[in-house]
């Protein structure tokens, strides 16, 4: 079974403060991906991350940025947190296969709150 | 205009009803279509693929893509209350970047 966790489930920080959002995952994907899910919007991709030390804008980079120093991990990074960052924060994996289906595995969430 | 469109509902149905819920996209590069379920406090999971246009079929569930009118659907048969959950489409081109509706939110009632 895959298996993508996330640090944290609820994370209460303040404004201005720095924020980090680890992600793991165990079955070797080259692909990983950041995304913000807020009620109404969906989900909006983040930074994605197709190898260890790339990475690519997603819709929304504005405010964030990313590290991936070894292929199973994929940190977020809020450099100064602000209140309209407060939403959910889901990690997913995928690998390249041959049928092109390249399902994404999602991690539990973090829930983050910036006061 | 958004890429993807999905009615967030809710929609609220009997046990046993059969449920559809709908997609409309504008790009029409999208060629694998999928279906995500989220349970709530849980991350999205697939699960529905189809490549292309056509219906697949998988036990209670159908997934239908219409390119020509730019439609994709799910249906439910026999909806369980353990379907009650956030559905949400997310059509792809053949890269790595996925588009996910905003989801419909489905409560089946006992």
């Amino acid at each position: 079974d895959v298996k993508v966790t996330q640090s944290s489930r609820y994370l209460v920080k303040r404004t201005g403060e720095k924020v980090f959002l680890e992600c793991v995952q165990d079955m070797d994907h080259e692909n990983m991906f950041w995304y913000r899910q807020d009620p109404g919007l969906g989900l909006r991709l983040i930074y994605f991350s197709y190898d260890v030390k790339m990475k690519e804008k997603g819709d929304i980079p504005e405010g964030y940025s990313v590290s991936r120093e070894k292929k199973e991990r994929f940190s977020l990074i809020l450099e100064s947190a602000s209140t309209n960052q407060t939403s959910m924060y889901l990690c997913a994996s995928s690998f390249d296969g041959p049928s092109g289906r390249n399902e994404q595995f999602f991690g539990p969430g973090t829930r983050l709150t910036v006061l | 205009q958004k890429e993807v469109e999905q009615d967030p509902g809710p929609l609220s149905v009997p046990e046993g009803a059969i449920v559809s819920l709908n997609c409309t996209y504008s790009n029409s590069a999208f060629q694998y279509f999928m279906w995500y379920r989220q349970y709530s406090r849980k991350g999205p999971e697939l699960l529905m693929y189809t490549y292309s246009s056509g219906n697949k079929e998988d036990g209670r569930f159908t997934a239908q893509v219409d390119k020509s009118s730019k439609y994709i659907s799910l249906f439910i048969r026999d909806s369980q209350p353990s379907d009650s959950a956030t559905y949400l489409c997310a059509p792809r081109t053949g890269g790595f970047k996925t588009i996910f509706g905003a989801g419909t939110r489905l409560f089946v009632k006992a």
